[in-house]
């Protein structure tokens, strides 16, 4: 079974400045990754994938993240954040070969402050 | 297209009553899945079921929980007994046939048992 690990539980960071939210899983199988999104009382929303390919890999509202195999991370990015951003944010691991079920982190409380 | 269908998405309960949980997958997905979310963690797995079919349910609880994916309507997420505990936010998502690497969540039922 996968363990993922999100560091920070909660980010405060100011407008149209830069963020990282970290994402570290645990086991060295191939994986599928996934980070979500969560506004307050909604779902989950998927913002982006790694299956194969380039390890970098981008959403359509700015946020990027790169797949790092030797280090088992996959940190989450935008240079420049908006209210909007305000969010929990989940990192999610599958493994390739059973795929079955998703491996989630605790989440990352995205603020962004004006 | 529409989405992973929850209803309902409050669910009020007393300790001892039976909570019911309905989802419907997104058209074409044959794939449910059930998370729990406790306040203040993130998702964890319960069941997989294909219609007709439970596939890994290692995630339930031994007792009192229960799911279904019947060859016809939504999937039943059913909670016999409700106890505080049970309190908690309850994720369905579908994924279609052809890959397990991709899900798509609902916006979830928030079970509260008073």
């Amino acid at each position: 079974a996968q363990s993922v690990t999100q560091l920070d539980s909660q980010v405060p960071v100011f407008e149209e400045a830069p963020v990282e939210l970290r994402c570290n899983y645990s086991s060295s199988v191939s994986v599928y990754l996934f980070w979500y999104v969560q506004y307050p009382n909604q779902g989950l929303q998927l913002l982006l994938k790694y299956l194969s390919g380039s390890t970098l890999v981008e959403s359509i509202n700015g946020f990027e993240a790169e797949f790092n195999k030797s280090q088992t991370s996959f940190h989450l990015r935008k240079p420049s954040v908006h209210i909007s951003d305000t969010a929990e944010y989940f990192c999610a691991v599958s493994e390739k070969n059973t795929g079955n079920q998703f491996y989630f982190g605790t989440g990352t409380s995205l603020t962004v402050i004006p | 297209n529409a989405g992973v269908m929850q209803n309902p998405r409050h669910l009020v309960r007393r300790r001892g009553q039976e909570a019911r949980l309905r989802c419907s997958p997104m058209k074409g997905h044959s794939h449910v899945y059930w998370y729990r979310q406790l306040p203040e963690e993130g998702l964890k797995f319960m069941v997989y079921l294909q219609k007709e079919n439970i596939i890994d349910e290692s995630g339930m609880p031994k007792e009192r929980f229960s799911a279904e994916f019947p060859k016809e309507g939504p999937s039943i997420l059913r909670i016999q007994q409700v106890v505080r505990g049970d309190s908690a936010a309850y994720f369905c998502a579908s994924s279609p046939p052809a890959g397990h690497y991709e899900q798509y969540f609902g916006p979830g039922t928030r079970l509260t048992v008073t």
